[in-house]
C-alpha cells in the first residue's frame, strides 16, 4: 500500500511555455500532498504544500504564480510550471501522508529547452 | 533553526564491510526522524520513522538508532544492491513538514 503516482514522469518543453505535472495517491486518500524540487546531488527542497479544497502553501523565495498548484480532488494534485525558462529544469517529486510517513512519488524530469 | 547535518556525503564500502551513516539534528520539538533512500532518478522510498531516544528499528541489514542529538543508519554486511543515497528527515511538532539532510551516497563494491 501506499502508492503515489506522479505524470509524466519526464517532460521536455520549450522556454515560455506551461507544463503540468500530476500527481496521484493511488491507494489512500491524501487531505495534503507536497511538492518537492531536487537538483542534482541534491538534498529534496520543500517548495509548497498542497491542501484539498484551499490554497496551497508555499514556502519562502517560492514564486506562487509561477509554480501553480490545485488539489483537485483526496487523490489528486497539480503542479503548473508557467512560463517556464531553463532554470526551471528540474527533478520535481511530490509525496503524501496516508497515516503518519510521507510517502514520494517516482519524480518527474523537467527539461526546458 | 531547524536543520539536518549528514555526514559523510559519500562512503565507499567493500562488500561485507558494515559501517555506519550519520545525522545530527538540532529541531525545537522531534516529532519524528524518518530515513529514506533514494535510488537515482527515482523518487525516496520510505525506511524507518524514530519518535524517541533510544529507540531502534531494523529491516534487513539495515538498523536505525537515535539519540536526542542525532541517528545512526548501521549498515551491517552490505551488498552491491544496497548502493544508494541515503536521506534523513526531520519533523517538529505541530507541523507534517520534513526538513531534509543533504544525504550520504553510498556505493557498496562486490
Amino acid at each position: 500500500g501506499a502508492v503515489v503516482s506522479q505524470h509524466p514522469s519526464r517532460v521536455i518543453c520549450k522556454s515560455g511555455t506551461s507544463v503540468k505535472i500530476e500527481c496521484r495517491s493511488l491507494d489512500f486518500q491524501a487531505t495534503t500532498m507536497f511538492w518537492y524540487r531536487q537538483f542534482p546531488k541534491q538534498s529534496l527542497m520543500l517548495m509548497a504544500t498542497s491542501n484539498e479544497g484551499s490554497k496551497a502553501t508555499y514556502e519562502q523565495g517560492v514564486e506562487k504564480d509561477k509554480f501553480l498548484i490545485n488539489h483537485a480532488s483526496l487523490t489528486l494534485s497539480t503542479l503548473t510550471v508557467t512560463s517556464a525558462h531553463p532554470e526551471d529544469s528540474s527533478f520535481y517529486i511530490c509525496s503524501a501522508i496516508p497515516i503518519y510517513e510521507q510517502y514520494f512519488g517516482p519524480g518527474t524530469r523537467l527539461t526546458v529547452t | 533553526e531547524d536543520q539536518v547535518t549528514q555526514s559523510p556525503e559519500a562512503l565507499r564500502l567493500q562488500e561485507g564491510e558494515s559501517s555506519s551513516l550519520n545525522c545530527s539534528y538540532t529541531v525545537s520539538g522531534l516529532r519524528g526522524l524518518f530515513w529514506y533512500r533514494q535510488d537515482p532518478g527515482k523518487g525516496p522510498e520510505f525506511l524507518f520513522t524514530l519518535y524517541s531516544a533510544g529507540e531502534e528499528k531494523e529491516k534487513e541489514r539495515l538498523k536505525a538508532t537515535l539519540t536526542k542529538k542525532e541517528s545512526f543508519l548501521h549498515i551491517t554486511a552490505p551488498k552491491p544492491e544496497d548502493s544508494a543515497t541515503y536521506l534523513c528527515a526531520v519533523q517538529a511538532t505541530n507541523t507534517d513538514k520534513l526538513i531534509f539532510g543533504t544525504g550520504t551516497r553510498l556505493q557498496v563494491f562486490p
